[in-house]
C-alpha cells in the first residue's frame, strides 16, 4: 500500500486477556517503529526494527510487551494479560533507514475494560 | 534526563498571522530533528526536518529552525490557516541511538 497501514483500527478488550496489533509498513522501508500514545499526551518510543539487526526493545514497559517482526516486513505487536493503564493509541512507523523520513500509520486504539 | 521540552502547551494565532512553535532539546549529540502534525484522531504526519549540520530549511508555507547554541528548535508557519489547526511535536534523533524522542506536542488553534 502506499501508507502504514495498522490493524485493528479499534479494540476493546477485557483486562487480563491478550491482544495482538498489526502493522505492515511501507513496501522498501527496512526501519519499523512502535510508539504508544496515551490520551492528549507525546510518544513514548517502545520498539525499533532495522534490517536483519537485534531490535532495540530499551522502550518495551514490561515483559507483558513484546514485538516481532516477520519476513522483514509485516510487524506484530503483543501485549499479555492487558491492563487499563495499557488504553492508548498504539502507532507504527516505518522508514528506509534510520535518519530518514518516518511515515506513521493511523495507530490502533486499545481500550482495555 | 533526556528530553525534548515545548515552552507553551498552547498556541492561539489569528487566522492569515505567521505561528510561531518553539522547542528546547537538552541532548547536544542529536544530530537530527524532526516536526510533525497530528490532527484530531489521526498518526502523525511528518512536516519538515533538519539535520545539525544546518540551522534553516524552508518547506511550502513552514521553516525550521534550528539553534544548536541554545539547542533550540522552532517552527514557523507563515499565514497560519484553519487547516493548520493541529497538535504539533518535535523529535530528535541522537547520533549513536535508533530511537526517536518526542516532545509532548503544542496544540495550535486557528482563531476567525
Amino acid at each position: 500500500g502506499a501508507g502504514v497501514s495498522q490493524s485493528p483500527s479499534n479494540k476493546v478488550t477485557e483486562k487480563g486477556k491478550d491482544v495482538e496489533l498489526r502493522c505492515d509498513p511501507i513496501s522498501g522501508h527496512t526501519a519499523l517503529y512502535w510508539y504508544r500514545q496515551s490520551l492528549g499526551q507525546g510518544l513514548e518510543f517502545l520498539i525499533y526494527f532495522q534490517g536483519n539487526s537485534a531490535p532495540d526493545k530499551s522502550g518495551l514497559p514490561s515483559d507483558r510487551f513484546s514485538a516481532e517482526r516477520t519476513g522483514g516486513s509485516v510487524s506484530t505487536l503483543t501485549i499479555q494479560r492487558t491492563q487499563q493503564e495499557d488504553s492508548a493509541v498504539y502507532l507504527c512507523a516505518s522508514s528506509f533507514g534510520r535518519s530518514d523520513t518516518i511515515y506513521f500509520g493511523e495507530g490502533s486504539w486499545l481500550t482495555v475494560v | 534526563g533526556e528530553s525534548v521540552g515545548l515552552h507553551l502547551p498552547t498556541l492561539s494565532v489569528q487566522e492569515g498571522d505567521n505561528s510561531i512553535i518553539n522547542c528546547a532539546y537538552s541532548n547536544s549529540a542529536s544530530d537530527y530533528f524532526i516536526w510533525y502534525k497530528q490532527e484530531s484522531g489521526k498518526g502523525p504526519q511528518f512536516i519538515i526536518d533538519i539535520r545539525s549540520n544546518m540551522d534553516k530549511r524552508q518547506g511550502q508555507r513552514v521553516t525550521v529552525l534550528l539553534n544548536k547554541t541554545v539547542k533550540h528548535l522552532s517552527l514557523q508557519i507563515a499565514a497560519t490557516q484553519p487547516g493548520d489547526s493541529a497538535v504539533y511535536f518535535c523529535a530528535e534523533q541522537y547520533s549513536s541511538a535508533s530511537k526517536i524522542i518526542f516532545g509532548s506536542g503544542t496544540r495550535l488553534s486557528i482563531r476567525p
